[in-house]
Formats: C-alpha cells, structure tokens, sequence
C-alpha cells in the first residue's frame, strides 16, 4: 500500500499571503494525484487531479505541481475561504487509493 | 448536476451489519469509465476509501477491510449499496459515496454518520 505524507501538519498564513503545501508519496505515483479541500461539516471537494488540473469551478489561485513521489499545493493569495483542511490523494495504486493525513491552513 | 446522497442507519450495535445506499443523478453507472466509490472518515481523522464500483462492475475493496465489504450497484434505480459486516465502535465514520470519472472522485455527498455502540 502506498502512504501519503503531508507537511507541515498545520499551516499558519495571514489572508493575502501564499500557501505552500507538500505531499509525498512511499513509492511513485506518476501523475495521479489529487487535492480536496474539507471544511467543517463538509464534504471533502477536489481541487486538483491529474496533480496539476483544477477541476470545475476552483479558482485559478489554487495551482498543483509535481510527479512521481514528490507534489505541491499552492494557494497564491489567501482569501478567508480557503482556511481549512488539505488533503492529498493518489489513485495510482490498485486496489484502492489512499489520502495523506492532512494539512490544516489556520490563520496567523 | 451531479448529486449523490448517502442513507443509513445512524446508529449500529457491535457485530451487527451496517447497509448504506448511495442514490444518485445527473449520471448513469452504465457509462464507461464511470464509477462510484465509499469513503468514511472517523472524527478528526483523514478520509479512507472503503469499496468503489465500476460501470463494468469492477469491484476494488480496501484490503485491510475487504472480507467485511460488498459493494453492489442498481444501475436501473441508481444506487449503490455498501453492506460492511461486523460492526466494532472503531467503525464509528462519516460514509460518503462519491462518483468518480476515471480514478478520482470529483463529486462527493453529503455524508452520513455512522456511530456503533452498545
């Protein structure tokens, strides 16, 4: 089974700044690589597949990188929506897929 | 638009079976390349896949769970249902289903929280 790691485990930025996520994978995982985005009482929604691909309405603030073990999540401006938990995905590994432990974006 | 919603029972007795039914719209699980999956995430935890279902009914169970899982699908009525046997209060999650294009899931309901106890 392949295991996702996070870090850092919580993020603390001031609305406006850039956020900088990691996410690493225990062998490679090409490209296959999503990012959700969970608030509160929420359902996870993805923000990224294919490590780099925004998915349907998110905003072009959200941008991903990387391939094989080592990704990137950035947020470039912070807005107060966008605190909350990150997780990363891979889809890579059959028979089923595994998410990173999280990383909460808290403001400072 | 895509919808998907989860029903249950919300609260379980150990060792009994848990059924959860994920109806849907806005696609159909005849479509190629189209699947569903479940997902739970216990409180304050990171989310774990469960089981997810194909159009072609390829079935993936997570292997640490697999001989308590059995995923189906009702392509006529759009549901899927996630029967998980032996329930223990670690079980204790929000289910979600999730529709997926390919491998990743791009739609998720709402969620349904499952609690075991005695």
């Amino acid at each position: 089974e392949i295991v996702m790691t996070q870090s850092p485990a919580t993020l603390s930025v001031s609305p406006g700044e850039r956020a900088t996520l990691s996410c690493r994978a225990s062998q490679s995982v090409g490209s296959h690589l999503g990012w959700y985005q969970q608030k509160p009482g929420q359902a996870p929604r993805l923000l990224i597949f294919g490590a780099s691909a925004r998915a349907t309405g998110i905003p072009a603030r959200f941008s991903g990188s990387g391939s094989g073990t080592e990704f990137t999540l950035t947020i470039s401006s912070l807005q107060s929506e966008d605190f909350a938990v990150y997780y990363c995905q891979q889809y890579n590994d059959w028979p089923i897929f595994t998410f990173g432990p999280g990383t909460i974006v808290d403001i400072k | 638009q895509i919808t998907l919603k989860e029903s249950g029972p919300t609260l379980v007795k150990p060792t009994q079976t848990l059924t959860l039914t994920c109806s849907f719209s806005g696609f159909s699980l005849s479509t190629s390349g189209v699947g569903v999956g479940w997902i739970r995430q216990p409180p304050g935890k990171a989310p774990e896949w469960l089981a997810l279902i194909y159009w072609d009914d390829d079935k993936r169970y997570s292997p640490s769970l697999k001989s308590r899982l059995t995923i189906t699908k009702d392509t006529s009525k759009n549901q899927v249902v996630l029967t998980m046997t032996n329930m223990d209060p670690v079980d204790t999650a929000t289910y979600y289903c999730a529709h997926l294009t390919g491998s990743f899931a791009d739609y998720w309901g709402q969620g349904t929280l499952v609690t075991v106890s005695s």
